[in-house]
């Protein structure tokens, strides 16, 4: 069975960093890419950053909001990702859910993410 | 703003067919694949749809999509109480380098 659990969230005080871990079981992570998503309290998913596995490993996208400030990183060895977050600020206060992201055989234009974590709360506030 | 525009709500009896819109551009739905996903309150979300048309092991054929040049729908039929939640449909943007998402569509069940 497929599990994702994330884990670090909590309070952060603006400007502070936090670092989310995503352990992962049921699965070869080095065989799967990995993304972070969030959402803010009563809003939509926002996707933040995936983290590339086999054939390109440790290669990396992030979505523009968070480009430069968040850091995603992957230990296929220990089967866990994580999302490094620097420069904290009160809109960054979210659930943050880790993905697995879906394999397709579709040659290029399919990013889907078939299995999710439970999420973690983060709050940013002094 | 979304990127991809889904309509905020939509509500139908249940038993009935109910569906949900995204429209986007040719540099995400219109290039690209296009993915659902289901949000019971409270709950993570879940694939429904993914390369726009198919459904993971375990999701019910009331469930079905299609994509048309740079706009996707869901479809729900005999539609139970359990649906109840928010949709979000899901695309690659070449030009942003980006996932998006819609803004979401919360269904109602009558």
């Amino acid at each position: 069975e497929v599990q994702l659990v994330e884990s670090g969230g909590g309070l952060a005080q603006p400007g502070r960093s936090l670092r989310l871990s995503c352990s992962t079981s049921g699965f070869i992570l080095n065989d799967y890419n990995m993304g972070w998503f969030r959402q803010a309290p009563g809003k939509g998913l926002e996707w933040l950053a995936f983290v590339r596995g086999r054939p390109y490993p440790g290669t990396t996208e992030y979505a523009p909001s968070v480009r430069g400030r968040f850091i995603i990183s992957r230990d296929d060895s220990n089967s866990i990702a994580y999302l490094q977050m620097n420069s904290l600020k009160p809109e960054d206060t979210a659930v943050y859910f880790c993905a697995r992201r879906g394999h397709s055989t579709m040659p290029r234009g399919s990013v889907y993410f078939d299995s999710w974590g439970q999420g973690t709360l983060v709050t940013v506030s002094s | 703003q979304p990127v991809l525009t889904q309509p905020p709500s939509v509500s139908a009896a249940p038993g009935q067919r109910v569906t949900i819109s995204c429209s986007g551009s040719s540099s995400n739905i219109g290039n690209n694949f296009v993915s659902w996903y289901q949000q019971i309150p409270g709950t993570v979300p879940k694939l429904l749809i993914y390369d726009n048309d198919k459904r993971p092991s375990g999701i019910p054929d009331r469930f079905s999509a299609s994509k048309s040049d740079t706009s996707a729908t869901l479809d729900i039929t005999g539609l139970q109480t359990g649906d109840e939640a928010d949709y979000y449909c899901g695309s690659w943007d070449d030009s942003l380098s980006a996932v998006e998402f819609g803004g979401g569509t919360k269904l109602t069940v009558l």
